[in-house]
C-alpha cells in the first residue's frame, strides 16, 4: 500500500492559473519535504517541514508557496505558473533525524 | 556546498549481466551518507542502497553493492545478476543534516536499459 500518496498524478494548467498539488502520508512522519523534478534533471529541493516549522530554500521562486494544516498533509500552491514551472514535483518525507527518505509517485504538471 | 555527478546518462546491460553504474560527489560535510535511488517510469522513488561516510566497508544488499572511495570521493553502483525490472532511472545522492531535515543533493541520473 502506498504510504505517501500524491494528488493528483497528472495536472494541466494555463499559463497564470494557480494550481494547488497535495501530497498525504500515512506513515506519522514529522518532515516533509517538496522537490521538482525537471525533464531528464535531477530533483531540486523546494523547501521542507519539520512538523509546522517551514524552510524555503533560498533559491525557490516567491510563486510557489506551501502549507501543512496537519501531520498528515502538505500542498503546494503554485500562483501563477509559468511555462518553466512544468515539471513533476515530488513529495516525500522522513522520521526526525533519519536518513531515508519515502518518497510518494509524483504529480508531474504541464503547462499550456 | 554539494555536487554530486552522475556522467552517464545512459546505460544499457544484458539480462544476468554485471553493470557498474558511476558517480562522484564533493560536500564540505563531515558526517554524510551517500545514497542510490532507483525511479521506475511513472513509480516512485525508492532507496537501493545507502553508505554511511565514516564506515569503510562497502555497502551490500542482495544484488546491489556500491565501491566507495572517499578519498576519490566516488560512489558507484554494481548491479549483478540484472534483470528486466532493474530497468529504471537511477539517481546518485549525498545528504546533509539541517535540524531535523535530512537534505538530499543528487546527481543528473542515469537511466538504466536491460535488455532481454
Amino acid at each position: 500500500d502506498a504510504m505517501v500518496i500524491q494528488n493528483p498524478r497528472y495536472q494541466v494548467t494555463q499559463f497564470g492559473k494557480p494550481v494547488t498539488l497535495s501530497c498525504s502520508q500515512t506513515l506519522n512522519h514529522n518532515v516533509m519535504y517538496w522537490y521538482q523534478q525537471k525533464s531528464s534533471q535531477a530533483p531540486k529541493l523546494l523547501f521542507h517541514y519539520y512538523d509546522k516549522d517551514f524552510n524555503n530554500e533560498a533559491d525557490t521562486p516567491d510563486n510557489f508557496q506551501s502549507r501543512r494544516p496537519n501531520t498528515s498533509f502538505c500542498f503546494l500552491d503554485i500562483r501563477s505558473p509559468g511555462l518553466g514551472d512544468a515539471a513533476m514535483y515530488l513529495c516525500a518525507t522522513q522520521v526526525s533525524g533519519a536518513n531515508v527518505l519515502t518518497f510518494g509517485a509524483g504529480s508531474r504538471l504541464t503547462v499550456l | 556546498a554539494q555536487t554530486v555527478t552522475q556522467s552517464q546518462p545512459e546505460m544499457s546491460v544484458q539480462e544476468a549481466e554485471t553493470v557498474t553504474l558511476s558517480c562522484t560527489y564533493d560536500t564540505s560535510e563531515s558526517d554524510y551518507y551517500l545514497f542510490w535511488y532507483k525511479q521506475p517510469p511513472s513509480r516512485q522513488m525508492i532507496l537501493v542502497i545507502r553508505q554511511e561516510a565514516y564506515k569503510q566497508q562497502n555497502a551490500t544488499e542482495n544484488r546491489f553493492s556500491v565501491n566507495f572511495q572517499k578519498a576519490a570521493k566516488s560512489f558507484s553502483l554494481k548491479i549483478s545478476d540484472s534483470q528486466l525490472g532493474d530497468a529504471a532511472m537511477y539517481f546518485c545522492a549525498s545528504n546533509s543534516f539541517r535540524g531535523a531535515g535530512n537534505m538530499l543533493t543528487f546527481g543528473g541520473g542515469t537511466r538504466l536499459m536491460v535488455k532481454p
